[in-house]
């Protein structure tokens, strides 16, 4: 049980593009769901936390015109990287967790590599 | 920054060998918990540890807690090829929402035949 689906796995998209990225808990309801960067051979930012019916709460020095996330439902976020220009070239990865509160372990989708061009 | 340190940043060992990785960090926590990363790949969870705990076992892992020096390691017993991955630990900070975690620098492990 607890999977997070990520789609999609890997992105090309030229400079200027727009990209979606979508992030399903396939058996369990997420109320909240994180988004997370990584580059190469480093650890995880948090980048925002995705609120079912609210606006996202994003960390210090992301710019939320640029990385748009949507909590539809609760099953479903979607991160857009707006314009998107090479140095946002990164691996994007979610989670949630089954339910809320402390002691609760992240599940994590598979991650999306996107290369801007 | 709050990020948390690991050590070692890499560690090469023998299938059989007991592998050690350290976790520092600098807040005040509810739990710490280990995640395992395969490359190009999502983390998987291993094992939490409560703040008011001091060592948690879950098959051949072994996790110990140090409140005191903000201090954690993880220790996999009779290590094996498929256990070579990246290895972080993440905090939930005290007074936090839950779930809200910082991660540490990471620890590759590469397990050799």
């Amino acid at each position: 049980g607890a999977v997070v689906s990520q789609h999609p796995s890997w992105v090309i998209c030229k400079s200027g593009t727009s990209v979606k990225i979508e992030c399903r808990s396939l058996d369990f309801q997420a109320t909240t769901m994180f988004w997370y960067r990584q580059f190469p051979k480093q650890s995880l930012m948090l980048m925002a936390t995705s609120n079912e019916g609210s606006k996202a709460t994003y960390e210090q020095g992301v710019e939320k015109d640029k990385f748009l996330i949507n909590h539809a439902s609760l099953t479903l976020s979607t991160l857009t990287v707006t314009s998107a220009h090479p140095e946002d070239s990164s691996f994007y990865i979610c989670s949630a967790s089954v339910y809320r509160g402390r002691d609760s372990p992240l599940h994590f989708g598979n991650g999306t590599r996107l290369t801007v061009t | 920054s709050q990020q948390g340190e690991e050590d070692p940043q890499a560690l090469s060992i023998q299938e059989g060998e007991n592998a050690t990785m350290n976790c520092s960090y600098k807040t005040s926590i509810n739990n710490l918990q280990w995640y395992r990363q395969n490359s190009g790949r999502g983390l998987v969870h291993l094992i939490l540890i409560r703040s008011n705990e001091r060592e948690k076992h879950s098959g051949r892992l072994r996790v110990t807690l140090d409140t005191s020096k903000k201090s954690s390691s993880l220790l996999i017993t009779a290590s094996r090829a498929a256990d070579t991955a990246s290895y972080f630990c993440a905090t939930d900070a005290a007074g936090g929402g839950g779930n809200k975690l910082t991660f540490g620098t990471g620890t590759q492990l590469k397990v050799e035949l």
